[in-house]
């Protein structure tokens, strides 16, 4: 079975702190994603990225950058964490061929920023 | 624009009854349909997907969905629904040649005793 591993479930940070959101994906899938999930508004696609070390910006990038340093891992930074990115994220991974292909998801990570 | 509407936010159902959630898209371009399940505070499960070929799709868990090009539609059906089934469905578009997912905003299933 696929796997895609996010490292915290919960997480509660204050305003102002860089925050590191990891994931991993043991399927060797080119293509990661990171979503941001918000009652009534679905998912909102942050950044994805097709191949190490690329990227490219999604729907609501502002306040976001990521890291591809390892085909594996995927990983979201908030630079300075703000109260309104208090969120579900969300990781996803699949194959090269786009979406065309399903997309296989973490179990979350639910932000808190106070 | 490319999008999908899930026309029902909230849909209460008795357990044993009969559910169709509905997902209607907006895409130029032949789509490449998903729908995935969230229970509560987890991530997404992928039902079931249409790619071509039978318009009638077969899941896990006894769902199916019906593709149907001409209403632009991806209708999510159970013919008896669960405790278990309570749940947030998302509906899901994609394309060949692109890296994009499309999702609705969701649905949410409560199932009474």
């Amino acid at each position: 079975d696929v796997k895609v591993t996010q490292s915290s479930r919960y997480l509660v940070k204050r305003t102002g702190e860089k925050v590191f959101l990891e994931c991993v994906q043991d399927m060797d899938h080119e293509n990661m994603f990171w979503y941001r999930q918000d009652p009534g508004l679905g998912l909102r696609l942050i950044y994805f990225s097709y191949d190490v070390k690329m990227k490219e910006k999604g729907d609501i990038p502002e306040g976001y950058s990521v890291s591809r340093e390892k085909k594996e891992r995927f990983s979201l930074i908030l630079e300075s964490a703000s109260t309104n990115q208090t969120s579900m994220y969300l990781c996803a991974s699949s194959f090269p061929e786009g979406s065309n292909t399903e997309a296989f998801f973490g179990q979350g990570t639910r932000l808190t920023v106070v | 624009a490319q999008s999908v509407t899930q026309p029902d936010i909230h849909i209460t159902v008795s357990e044993g009854a009969s559910l169709e959630l509905r997902c209607n898209y907006s895409y130029g371009a032949t789509p490449y349909l998903f729908w995935y399940v969230q229970s509560p505070g987890q991530g997404l499960q992928l039902l079931l997907k249409y790619f071509s070929g039978d318009t009638l799709v077969q899941g896990i868990k006894g769902f199916e969905a019906e593709f149907k090009r001409s209403q632009s539609s991806f209708n999510l059906r159970k013919p008896s629904v669960h405790w278990s089934d309570a749940a947030e469905y998302f509906c899901a578009v994609g394309s060949s040649g692109t890296y994009k997912y499309i999702f609705g905003t969701g649905t949410r299933l409560k199932v009474l005793a």
